[in-house]
C-alpha cells in the first residue's frame, strides 16, 4: 500500500514569514494529493488539493507543488498569521481508489 | 463541511464493555469512513463503506466492526473495549474525490 512520510513534525515561524511542509509518497500510481488543516478540538479540514496532471496550485496565501518524478509534494504558506497555527496533514491516493494514506502531521506554530 | 455529525462527542467507558459510535451525514455521499487519530500516527483507516450494507476493512480493523443500514448513518462498534482503543475517532465522507471529516469523538477506555 501507499506510504506517506511528512516532515518536519513541528515547525515554528515568525508571523509574516513563510512555512513549508514536505511529504513523500511511495506509490508512483498515486495521483491525488490533498492537504488538511486541523485546529485544536476539531476535525481535519481540506484546505487545498492537487492532481498529478498539475505541477502547482495556489489559493491566496497557500500553494502546493508536486514533483511526480521525485514522488514528493509540498505545502507552502506565505505571510503566516497566528490563525495559521494548527496541525497540517498531507495525504495521497489514487483518485479512483477510496482510501487516503496520511502523513503523521506537522504542528505549525506562528509566533507573534 | 459535508454536514457530518458524530455522537457522542466524548465518552469514557470501562475495559470490556461494548461501545458504539455514530456518524450521520446529510450530503447523501456514497462513501463513508471511520479513522482513529493517535499522536505520531496521523489518521489511520479502521473501516469504510461504499454503500448501504457494503463495508470493508481498513489498516487497523481488529477489535472493531461497522454497520450501515441507511445511506446517512455509519456506526462503529468496539465489541469489547480495550485501553489501546483510547483515541479520537473521526468519521469522513467522500464527495467526488475529496474527503470531508466530522468533528470527532474522544473515547477514553479505563
Amino acid at each position: 500500500g501507499e506510504n506517506v512520510e511528512q516532515h518536519p513534525s513541528t515547525l515554528s515561524v515568525q508571523e509574516g514569514d513563510s512555512a513549508v511542509i514536505k511529504c513523500t509518497y511511495s506509490d508512483s500510481a498515486s495521483n491525488y494529493f490533498p492537504w488538511y488543516k486541523q485546529e485544536l478540538g476539531k476535525g481535519p479540514q481540506l484546505i487545498i488539493d492537487i492532481r498529478s496532471n498539475v505541477g502547482e496550485k495556489k489559493d491566496q496565501r497557500i500553494a502546493v507543488t508536486l514533483n511526480k518524478t521525485a514522488k514528493h509534494f509540498s505545502l507552502h504558506i506565505t505571510e503566516t498569521q497566528p490563525e495559521d497555527s494548527a496541525v497540517y496533514f498531507c495525504a495521497a491516493t489514487l483518485s479512483n481508489d477510496y482510501k487516503l494514506s496520511f502523513g503523521a502531521g506537522t504542528t505549525v506554530t506562528v509566533r507573534a | 463541511d459535508a454536514g457530518i455529525t458524530q455522537s457522542p462527542r466524548h465518552k469514557v467507558t470501562e475495559t470490556g464493555t461494548p461501545v458504539t459510535l455514530r456518524c450521520h451525514q446529510t450530503e447523501n455521499h456514497r462513501y463513508m469512513y471511520w479513522y482513529r487519530q493517535d499522536p505520531g500516527h496521523g489518521l489511520r483507516l479502521i473501516h469504510y463503506s461504499y454503500g448501504v450494507k457494503d463495508t470493508d476493512k481498513g489498516e487497523v480493523s481488529d477489535g472493531y466492526s461497522v454497520s450501515r443500514s441507511k445511506t446517512e448513518d455509519f456506526l462503529l462498534t468496539l465489541e469489547s473495549a480495550t485501553s489501546s482503543q483510547t483515541s479520537v475517532y473521526f468519521c469522513a465522507t467522500r464527495g467526488s474525490v475529496e474527503q470531508y471529516f466530522g468533528p470527532g469523538t474522544r473515547l477514553t477506555v479505563t
